[in-house]
């Protein structure tokens, strides 16, 4: 099993909709949340960053965390064709240096 | 101005052969990294270097070998390349390593195919 389970989709959505992402992880100790997105031949942009459990908001992005769960969310309001991209979490541990555990990663896609 | 710069962006070489990734970051980061996303998009790190000195060796064979001239460059140099290391590797860098919550900035990748 994968410390951070994601699933790849394809998520296929129109316009406007409010597109949900989410992960799972298994190692209680991850202390920071990240969501990342990737177009295509590109690198990872941070999009998001949480600490520990609760709420964060920008723009037309939430992320969410419930540490009792396991389980983290991106909420995309809005969303644009322009979100069309490969949505990544990742997470890490402050005594690990500072090292990234990625998700595989989920694809979108918003269809005008 | 691009923050992390890799070069080159594809390679593609026969399989046996030894090659250079290079990676610069003009970001004044301390801390930076070298990742491996698979064909599956699974991205995974390899390596760490804080100031020059490596902090994060994952499980990865000792063909791969990193270096770090000064805190604003890090390569990877592979020998004996194998079909397995065809993927896209990543650099990245982070302002420090301390305390779990620098986030990392990533370069657009490195395509390497072993023919």
């Amino acid at each position: 099993q994968k410390e951070v389970e994601q699933d790849p989709g394809p998520l296929s959505v129109p316009e406007g909709a409010i597109v949900s992402l989410n992960c799972t992880y298994s190692n209680s100790a991850f202390q920071y949340f990240m969501w990342y997105r990737q177009y295509s031949r590109k690198g990872p942009e941070l999009l998001m960053y949480t600490y520990s459990s609760g709420n964060k908001e920008d723009g037309r992005f939430t992320a969410q965390v419930d540490k009792s769960s396991k389980y983290i969310s991106l909420f995309i309001r809005d969303s644009q064709p322009s979100d069309s991209a490969t949505y990544l979490c990742a997470m890490s541990i402050m005594e690990y240096g500072n090292k990234l555990v990625f998700g595989a990663g989920t694809i979108l896609r918003v269809k005008s | 101005d691009t923050a992390v710069s890799q070069t080159p962006k594809y390679l593609v070489t026969q399989m046996g052969n030894d090659k250079s990734i290079k990676c610069e970051q003009n970001l004044g980061h301390d801390t930076m990294y070298w990742y491996k996303q698979d064909s599956k998009k699974f991205l995974k790190i390899m390596f760490s270097y804080n100031n020059k000195e490596l902090i994060i060796n994952e499980t990865v064979p000792n063909r791969f070998s990193p270096k770090s001239p000064d805190k604003a460059h890090l390569n990877l140099h592979i020998n004996s390349l194998e079909l397995g290391d065809s993927a896209v590797y990543f650099c990245a860098s982070s302002l420090t390593r301390s305390g779990g919550n620098q986030p990392q900035h990533f370069g657009d990748g490195t395509r390497l195919s072993i023919l």
